[in-house]
């Protein structure tokens, strides 16, 4: 089983942090996502990558920026942490074809105080 | 552009007695479509799929869904509801082609099992 590994479950930072969150999958999916969990509004795209160097806008970027080095690393980068952006944020990664579905991490509760 | 709904936030039900979670979706062309289940503070695991074929599929822990293309729905049902069932569900949906090579999510129902 594809394994995806979120590097904290439970994060508290400052406003105005610069904050990374890390995902690791440990099979050579290509796609890479990362959504953020608020209640009443499920799961939004905030961006996601196809390949390495690769990156695309989802619906809610901005505030957000991301980073594939490698095919199996994908960060989440918060410039400046506002308290708007506390939140359950969920990493996933599915194969090439769509037919597949998505494999999610655990997931990094993150309060910006 | 796709969408999902799920209209109801909770569903109650007792053990023992079937369960169904409903969600309609928007796409263009043929969709594929997910359900996936989220225990407390954990991430989304995959329940199962509609890609093409039957129009009932069957998925993980005895889950099952009815795809029907009039009504543009695809409701998740079991037969006979376990407490440990009790989770957050979440329908899914992604246009064959284009749609941005993501899927888009409902904003999930809380379903309650009660002895």
């Amino acid at each position: 089983d594809v394994k995806v590994t979120q590097s904290s479950r439970y994060l508290v930072k400052r406003t105005g942090e610069k904050v990374f969150l890390e995902c690791v999958q440990d099979m050579d999916h290509e796609n890479m996502f990362w959504y953020r969990q608020d209640p009443g509004l499920g799961l939004r795209l905030i961006y996601f990558s196809y390949d390495v160097k690769m990156k695309e806008k989802g619906d809610i970027p901005e505030g957000y920026s991301v980073s594939r080095e490698k095919k199996e690393r994908f960060s989440l980068i918060l410039e400046s942490a506002s308290t708007n952006q506390t939140s359950m944020y969920l990493c996933a990664c599915r194969q090439a074809s769509v037919i597949y579905g998505y494999t999610f991490g655990s997931g990094t509760r993150l309060t910006v105080v | 552009a796709q969408s999902v709904a799920q209209p109801e936030d909770q569903v109650n039900v007792a053990e023992g007695n079937p369960l169904t979670v409903k969600c309609t979706y928007s796409v263009s062309g043929n969709p594929y479509l997910f359900w996936y289940v989220q225990y407390p503070n954990r991430g989304l695991q995959f329940l199962l799929k509609y890609i093409t074929g039957d129009n009932l599929v069957k998925g993980s822990y005895g889950f099952e869904a009815e795809f029907n293309k009039s009504q543009t729905s695809f409701h998740l049902k079991k037969p006979s509801a376990l407490v440990s069932d009790s989770a957050l569900y979440f329908c899914a949906v992604r246009a064959p082609t284009g749609g941005g090579n993501k899927l888009t999510f409902g904003t999930g129902t809380q379903l309650k099992v009660e002895l």
